[in-house]
């Protein structure tokens, strides 16, 4: 099974700030790879497939890159309402793993 | 509108079985493939199973053997059969679509999870 490690677990950033999530599988998964936000309460809403292509409506302060086994999301003016947990998924192949999660704050 | 929804969550006592169904509208159960995802509380989300277009299934290996996947497509609905349900199954489970992407005789995931739903919570204890 391809296990999907994510760091940091947390961080936290002042408003406009440029913030980097990366993501690492334990084998290569080619580009199909995607992340989701979660904020409080709410499911899962994603935000980038394909490692790079953004979702329709996401904003384009939200940009992934990587490919193979290393993949990474950022933001490039962190925003109030970006404040939620960050996941990233492998959809190579079953079992459709996901990362353990970032969580984003305001500092 | 492109939604699913799920239904069926509740309370159960350990070794119990629950049924959760996915309701689809806006779109096709067949022409995608349907996941569960569940979460949980306080955790992270953890993939559970996955209904490809195509007819096959796949589980996680915490809930093999115990959870089935199934498919109504006259009533456009996927569902999942939990039965030996345990403490570490309580979560909310979520229901998403991932649509099809077909290439060159191939088709297979590209899209990532796209639409899902509220969830539905289900809570196993004595």
């Amino acid at each position: 099974d391809i296990q999907m490690t994510q760091s940091p677990s947390s961080l936290s950033a002042s408003v406009g700030a440029r913030v980097t999530i990366t993501c690492r599988a334990s084998q290569g998964i080619s580009n199909l790879l995607a992340w989701y936000q979660q904020k409080p309460g709410k499911g899962p809403k994603l935000l980038i497939y394909a490692a790079s292509t953004l979702q329709s409506g996401i904003p384009s302060r939200f940009s992934g890159s990587g490919s193979g086994t290393d993949f990474t999301l950022t933001i490039s003016s962190l925003q109030p309402e970006d404040v939620a947990t960050y996941y990233c998924q492998n959809y190579y192949t079953a079992p459709l793993t996901f990362g353990g999660g970032t969580k984003v704050e305001i500092k | 509108e492109v939604q699913v929804m799920e239904s069926g969550g509740g309370l159960v006592q350990p070794g119990g079985s629950l049924r959760l169904s996915c309701a689809a509208s806006g779109f096709t159960v067949t022409n995608n493939y349907m996941s569960w995802v569940r979460q949980a509380p306080g955790k992270g989300l953890e993939w559970v199973s996955v209904f490809y277009s195509g007819g096959n299934t796949y589980y996680a290996d915490s809930v093999k053997g115990r959870f089935t996947l199934s498919r109504d497509n006259s009533k456009n609905t996927l569902y999942l059969q939990m039965n030996s349900l345990r403490a570490e199954d309580t979560a909310v489970y979520y229901c998403a679509r991932t649509p099809e992407f077909c290439s060159g005789g191939s088709c297979y995931m590209y899209y990532g999870m796209d639409v899902w739903g509220q969830g539905t919570s289900v809570t196993v204890s004595s």
